[in-house]
């Protein structure tokens, strides 16, 4: 089956900084790339999503990136505000939701 | 947010205890979601329903028991379980369970074992 590595498993920044989240995957044949935000106490949500025929995607102040050859994916966010701490989880699903495989997660802090 | 809600928000129970959790789901998907999250681990996928046929079972133990009465309303019925089992359980639903698609999270449900 699929693994999903996350590193770090946490990451400090300050305000207004960049900060960079890594996964990688073990399937080559994961197609399907999502990212998700889960703040202290609260559900994840979905934030933004990749999948392999594309090798680039940005949302405002998030974009992801992917690799195909070298199976791995990450996670860009710059101007980095307090609101964005939470942790991050990345997930990598070669067809179909039920297919998800999630990395173990990265708290990120914001220091104001 | 209310698209996919969760009751109890909190539940402790002991070993011998019975106890169900229920999920519900108001945005008109067909695909509905068990996981566990416990402290440092992945999510951990534990059933699938897709139009109300459970379609993955990822060999989770007897004494966690889903049900699913229709698209909109998923239940996890728990017997016997082991302080091991306490973890926040998620629920989530999307459009259809075959398509890579977006699930939605339900607030989940922090259980304690004792």
């Amino acid at each position: 089956g699929e693994n999903v590595e996350q590193h770090p498993s946490t990451l400090s920044v300050q305000e207004g900084d960049s900060a960079v989240i890594k996964c990688t995957y073990s399937d080559s044949a994961s197609n399907y790339f999502p990212w998700y935000k889960q703040e202290l106490g609260k559900r994840p949500q979905l934030i933004i999503d990749i999948r392999s025929n594309v090798g680039e995607k940005k949302d405002q102040r998030i974009a992801v990136t992917l690799n195909k050859t070298a199976k791995h994916f990450s996670l860009h966010i710059t101007e980095t505000q307090p609101e964005d701490s939470a942790v991050y989880f990345c997930a990598a699903s070669r067809g179909g939701a039920n297919n998800l495989f999630f990395g173990t997660g990265t708290r990120l802090t914001v220091i104001p | 947010e209310t698209g996919v809600t969760q009751t109890p928000r909190h539940l402790v129970m002991g070993m011998t205890n019975k106890k169900s959790l229920k999920c519900e789901q108001h945005l008109g998907h067909n695909a509905m979601y068990w996981y566990k999250q416990s402290a440092k681990k992945p999510l951990e996928l534990m059933f699938v329903y897709n139009f109300k046929e459970q379609t993955e079972n990822n060999s989770v133990p007897s004494r966690f028991s889903p049900e699913c009465p229709n698209s909109s309303h998923l239940f996890l019925h728990l017997h016997t379980l082991q302080p091991e089992d306490s973890a926040l359980y998620l629920c989530a639903s999307s459009q259809d369970g075959t398509l890579q698609e977006t699930q939605y999270f339900g607030p989940g449900t922090r259980l304690l074992v004792l």
